[in-house]
């Protein structure tokens, strides 16, 4: 299993400010992923990525941008914030497993509140 | 169009009888299903998986079952427990694509 790891755990903000949230895995895993999610609907991926240097948007457009330097790092910048952007924020990694696709493991989540 | 399907919102069970969360798919390329158990305020744990070349994976107290014809499958908890309350969710991924795909998830209440 994977230890993430993300902070803050909880932030509320005013408009237009820039806010970085910071995702760690300690596992060596080569993917890593944010998902966006509000109360009562899906995960929906944001953006991914398999490896250093490689990022991609996800299937939910956002105006987040990511950067992938570290294996163990994924950080998650938004340039200014909006009350839209209230949300919940999950970051996961993954590795192959050899069980026919990977199995992702989440962090606890940063509930991201914009005023 | 939502490729992953959690009809049901809630479910409410008594302590130790047996919790049945369902999900359906529309994708035929999907062939790997996971289950994840969320509590507010944090991130999906996981749970149990399955592979599209089986039709019944069982870790504890936790069995899923896939119906590939259907395009079904279900989450058997048996003996629920209060501690099993929680949001449910089931995802899907396919081929080479690493992606998961989440329904909106069950909330689950088991009383004691």
């Amino acid at each position: 299993e994977a230890d993430i790891y993300q902070t803050p755990r909880y932030l509320v903000i005013g408009t237009g400010k820039k806010i970085t949230l910071e995702c760690s895995q300690t596992m060596g895993h080569d993917k890593m992923y944010w998902y966006q999610q509000d109360p009562g609907m899906e995960l929906h991926l944001i953006h991914y990525s398999y490896g250093v240097n490689s990022t991609e948007k996800g299937d939910l457009s956002s105006e987040s941008t990511v950067s992938r330097i570290r294996t163990e790092h994924f950080p998650l910048t938004l340039e200014s914030a909006r009350p839209s952007h209230t949300s919940q924020y999950l970051c996961a990694s993954s590795a192959y497993s050899g069980k026919g696709t990977d199995t992702q493991y989440f962090g606890p989540g940063t509930r991201l509140t914009v005023l | 169009d939502q490729q992953v399907k959690q009809n049901s919102p809630s479910l409410s069970v008594q302590e130790g009888r047996i919790s049945i969360l369902n999900c359906d798919y529309t994708n035929s390329m999907f062939d790997y299903f996971l289950w994840y158990k969320k509590y507010p305020a944090e991130g999906p744990t996981f749970l149990i998986s399955i592979s599209s070349i089986k039709d019944k994976n069982e870790d504890g107290r936790f069995t899923v079952f896939l119906n590939k014809s259907a395009k079904h499958l279900s989450l058997h908890i048996v003996p629920s427990q209060p501690g099993d309350s929680a949001v449910y969710f089931c995802a899907a991924s396919g081929g080479s694509n690493y992606k998961l795909t989440f329904g909106k998830g069950t909330l689950l209440t088991v009383n004691p």
